[in-house]
């Protein structure tokens, strides 16, 4: 089974929808990341927790929001979906060993907002 | 700004060398990663690079020189499941990650 889980793998919905993303993991890690990735762009984080009761803003946060259910489970939503918000939408973990935090990514799921 | 530059696209030989360039502008440096993204799947860690330097890692290896802010990952004996996107991250002040868009490679026969 998969370390990191995400559902939907695929959504298409329509402007003003609510929508939500969740993402489970097995790996026990405490750090979990919501990213959007769109063509010709690096990934852009959108919100990040490092613990359940932790919840931070990334980058481009606006029009979203998240929820930390438990150490496993972090969702993401989407108020009202906009067009500009179709993307590829990746949640990640990771856990520091010394220095090094390296970030295991889900499968991702791919969002049409129509 | 914060700015991760790498080249959009690159193609090389199967059986051949490639290097792949990263140049990056943050505020502060914590680390710098490389990840490999085939189409359509999620990012997978290749290396971590924090001091100047070449970290070897079988057929693929990372160069870090801090001072001139670039990075190479080189990967060696190309085989045609190399074929995929080279992400260059690097960990700023914040110890946030700093994407660049991605080199995307292409092994011909």
């Amino acid at each position: 089974d998969a370390d990191v889980t995400q559902t939907p793998r695929n959504r298409i919905t329509k402007t003003g929808k609510r929508i939500m993303l969740e993402c489970s993991q097995t790996k026990g890690h405490d750090r979990m990341y919501w990213y959007r990735q769109d063509p010709g762009l690096g990934l852009r984080l959108i919100y990040y927790s490092f613990d359940v009761k932790d919840i931070n803003k990334g980058e481009i946060s606006d029009g979203y929001s998240v929820s930390r259910q438990a150490q496993a489970k972090f969702s993401l939503s989407l108020e009202s979906a906009i067009p500009n918000q179709t993307a590829l939408y990746f949640c990640a973990t990771s856990d520091l060993f010394g220095d090094q935090e390296t970030q295991y990514f889900g499968p991702g799921t791919r969002l049409l907002v129509l | 700004g914060q700015n991760i530059d790498q080249p959009t696209e690159m193609t090389a030989t199967e059986g051949a060398i490639v290097q792949i360039n990263c140049t990056y502008q943050t505020s502060g440096f914590n680390g710098l990663f490389w990840y490999q993204q085939h189409a359509g799947e999620a990012p997978t860690f290749l290396s971590y690079n924090v001091l100047d330097g070449l970290e070897e890692k079988g057929r693929f290896s990372s160069f870090l020189s801090r001072s001139k802010g670039y990075s190479y990952l080189l990967l060696k004996e190309l085989q045609m499941k190399d074929s995929a996107s080279y992400l260059c991250a690097v960990r700023d002040s914040n110890y946030q990650l700093i994407w660049g868009a991605g080199t995307k490679l292409i092994i011909k026969p």
